[in-house]
């Protein structure tokens, strides 16, 4: 069965400091999409990334980055010089690439920046 | 500008009175599925539709229903809601590989 874990429930840093959110994944499945969402206080799904499971690359855009590891079952996300701005709700979230395309969600991290 | 949109944001209603959350989308994408999400539970997909006449359930479909009878609609029913589907709902819609998703409809139920 598929199953995305974020086993950090929140976390607080002080502006500009540097964090990691895990995410840790189980699938069956060889070929795989995984996913980063921003959930800002207002309420919305902001997507963020995703990764093709074979493309272990990792990306920079901005300030954030994503470190995917396939060995390690890990799609990790890190927000360097962190800002009050980045004060949110992250989702990781796995989908299958083909049939009924299901998403699976983890259970998010919040995320406070303290200035 | 290519979105998803849903009516309404925000609803309180009471146990038994039927209620419909709509959703469109405007980019002609032939996946799109519902979404609840609870404290502690992230997202849980309650039905989803691969294309117009066809849906399926998801994770959570007791006490919902859908309907695709166009490729832009999908609108979530609740025939007789109860205090257990208070909840903050999302419509998604996907291209190719990912999901793009509504504002979210936060629903009350007394």
């Amino acid at each position: 069965a598929q199953k995305v874990t974020q086993a950090q429930t929140e976390i607080s840093v002080v502006e500009k400091e540097d964090v990691t959110l895990d995410c840790v994944y189980e699938t069956r499945d060889t070929t795989y999409y995984l996913f980063w969402y921003k959930q800002p206080p207002s309420g919305e799904l902001v997507f963020l990334i995703r990764r093709n499971s074979f493309d272990e690359q990792n990306e920079i855009s901005g300030r954030y980055s994503w470190n995917f590891q396939k060995s390690t079952s890990s799609f990790n996300f890190t927000i360097t010089a962190s800002q009050v701005v980045d004060s949110a709700v992250y989702f990781c979230a796995l989908s299958e690439a083909s049939g009924t395309y299901k998403y699976i969600f983890g259970t998010g991290t919040r995320l406070k920046v303290l200035a | 500008e290519a979105q998803v949109t849903q009516n309404p944001r925000y609803l309180i209603t009471v146990t038994g009175k039927k209620l419909t959350v709509t959703c469109s989308q405007n980019m002609n994408h032939e996946y799109m599925s519902w979404y609840r999400q609870d404290p502690g539970l992230g997202l849980r997909q309650i039905y989803y539709s691969m294309n117009v006449e066809v849906t399926d359930k998801g994770d959570v479909p007791e006490g919902y229903k859908v309907s695709r009878k166009e490729k832009r609609n999908f609108p979530l029913i609740l025939e007789s809601p109860s205090p257990n589907q208070t909840s903050l709902y999302f419509c998604a819609s996907r291209g190719v590989g990912t999901q793009y998703f509504g504002p979210g409809t936060r629903l009350l139920v007394l």
